[in-house]
């Protein structure tokens, strides 16, 4: 099983400020048949489903501001955001869909400092 | 819109089963590769299942192998996950998911209902 280590657990920023959540996979999800590595981020507000925020470890999905980026490859992957909005109060989980089982991480909430 | 509505949640005894349900709306249904993903009270995500659009066939979390099962009814674009021998363990909000892309288990998932929730106690 790929394990999916997120860190910090928790971040409090200040509005405006950066915001940078860090995911490492124990093994590879570069998948070489397209080079693109097979992770994705998502966020969840309280009492709300997840949203996919980034797939291909840096494809924005429709909709979602520019503020947010995903960067990484092999097995260590970036979300920044990177002027805090009060919106982005959440928890905000990776996810390899490289291999079975599909794993998260243990999820990063973010708060308003 | 691309919708999914999940129902079929509720209260059990250990031991007992519970089939879920996740309808769909809104895009082509037999080309998208569909999961099921719980999710713990105050815990995070754990993936449980998938269906493979193309094959049809089915994956499974190692917990729930021999005890879950994940199907669909193209007739009306839905959905199901029977659950047999619940266990305390297995109490959660349950979403139904769909992938990104048509076909394939490698996707992530754009897409989620509003989940059901499961709680298995006596």
């Amino acid at each position: 099983d790929i394990v999916m280590t997120q860190s910090p657990d928790s971040l409090a920023v200040s509005l405006g400020e950066r915001a940078t959540i860090n995911c490492k996979s124990s093994q590879s999800v570069l998948f070489s048949s397209n080079n693109k590595n097979l992770l994705a981020w998502y966020q969840q507000k309280p009492g709300q489903p997840p949203k996919l925020l980034i797939y291909w470890a840096s494809t924005r999905e429709s909709g979602v501001p520019d503020r947010f980026t995903g960067s990484g490859s092999g097995t260590d992957f970036t979300l920044t955001i990177s002027s805090l909005q009060a919106e982005d109060v959440a928890v905000y989980y990776c996810h390899q869909y490289y291999s079975l089982p599909l794993t998260f991480g243990g999820g990063t909430k973010v708060e308003i400092k | 819109e691309v919708q999914l509505l999940e129902s079929g949640g509720g209260l059990v005894q250990p031991g007992g089963s519970l089939r879920l349900s996740c309808a769909a709306s809104g895009f082509t249904f037999i080309s998208y590769s569909m999961a099921w993903v719980r999710q713990a009270p105050g815990k995070g995500l754990e993936w449980v299942a998938i269906l493979n659009s193309i094959s049809g066939n089915t994956y499974y979390v190692d917990s729930v192998k021999g005890r879950f099962t994940m199907s669909r009814d193209t007739s009306n674009d839905t959905v199901y996950l029977q659950m047999n021998s619940l266990r305390a363990d297995d109490t959660a909000v349950y979403y139904c998911a769909k992938g990104v892309f048509q076909g394939g288990i490698r996707v992530a998932f754009d897409t989620w209902g509003l989940g059901t929730m499961v709680i298995v106690s006596s």
